[in-house]
């Protein structure tokens, strides 16, 4: 069991938006603005999308998006691509200097 | 630009060690905490270790508490990982990540492309 909770699955059309949801606590995602995304597509090293809520690195399209509410986090993608379809994780610092992760939502772009 | 290239993976039967190794390039080492991670065939990503710059503050996950030992070569642009007192559930891709700055609270990417390690009998 992950200690972030995030839908196993999501699906939408090219050109709409989803958001996914992690939910944690107040001892890490609520408590910490270090809350991270990341995107991994099959066979692929995961890839850092959204970090401190809501920053993105250098090169990732302002299609992505992230926000926070008490111990929810979400990640926004709006304008979907095919490209977009892969698995997303989010993580979190912890009040015990760890990083945990959420299981994973399955993106499918229909 | 930044490069992670792991190794030292391999096949290891249970209660035996093994050391991974990260050879990072295209940035300042000493400047950024660096983490390993894991990924089970099939399954999420876990988080295992993380080493601030300096290597004076470092955390484990409570599942390799005790068991795994993270460390760093600044000089050699280098960071490990000894296993000890393998688990057939430690079989994963293991992954090396540069962290956004230079302590355990900034997030991590970029990635490696990771090591396998398969632990059997």
């Amino acid at each position: 069991q992950s200690a972030l909770t995030q839908p196993a699955s999501v699906s939408g059309s090219p050109g709409q938006s989803i958001t996914i949801s992690c939910t944690g606590s107040s001892s890490d995602v609520g408590g910490y603005k270090s809350v991270s995304w990341y995107q991994q597509h099959p066979g692929k090293a995961p890839k850092l999308i959204i970090y401190e809520v809501s920053d993105r690195p250098s090169g990732v399209p302002d299609r992505f998006s992230g926000s926070k509410s008490g111990n929810t986090a979400s990640l926004t993608i709006s304008g979907l691509q095919a490209e977009d379809e892969g698995d997303y994780f989010c993580s979190s610092y912890t009040n015990r200097a760890q990083w945990v992760f959420g299981g994973g939502t399955k993106l499918t772009v229909l | 630009e930044v490069q992670l290239v792991e190794s030292g993976g391999g096949l290891v039967q249970p209660g035996r060690s093994l050391r991974l190794s990260c050879a990072a390039s295209g940035f300042t080492f000493d400047d950024y905490a660096m983490h390993w991670l894991r990924q089970a065939p099939g399954k999420g990503l876990e988080w295992l270790s993380g080493i601030v710059w300096h290597s004076g503050s470092i955390a484990y996950a409570d599942s390799v508490k005790g068991r795994f030992t993270i460390s760093r070569d600044n000089a050699n642009n280098s960071l490990y990982l000894h296993m000890n007192n393998l688990r057939i559930e430690d079989t994963a891709l293991y992954y090396c990540a540069k962290a956004r700055g230079p302590w355990l609270q900034n997030s991590f990417g970029p990635w490696g492309l990771g090591a396998l390690v398969t632990v059997s009998s």
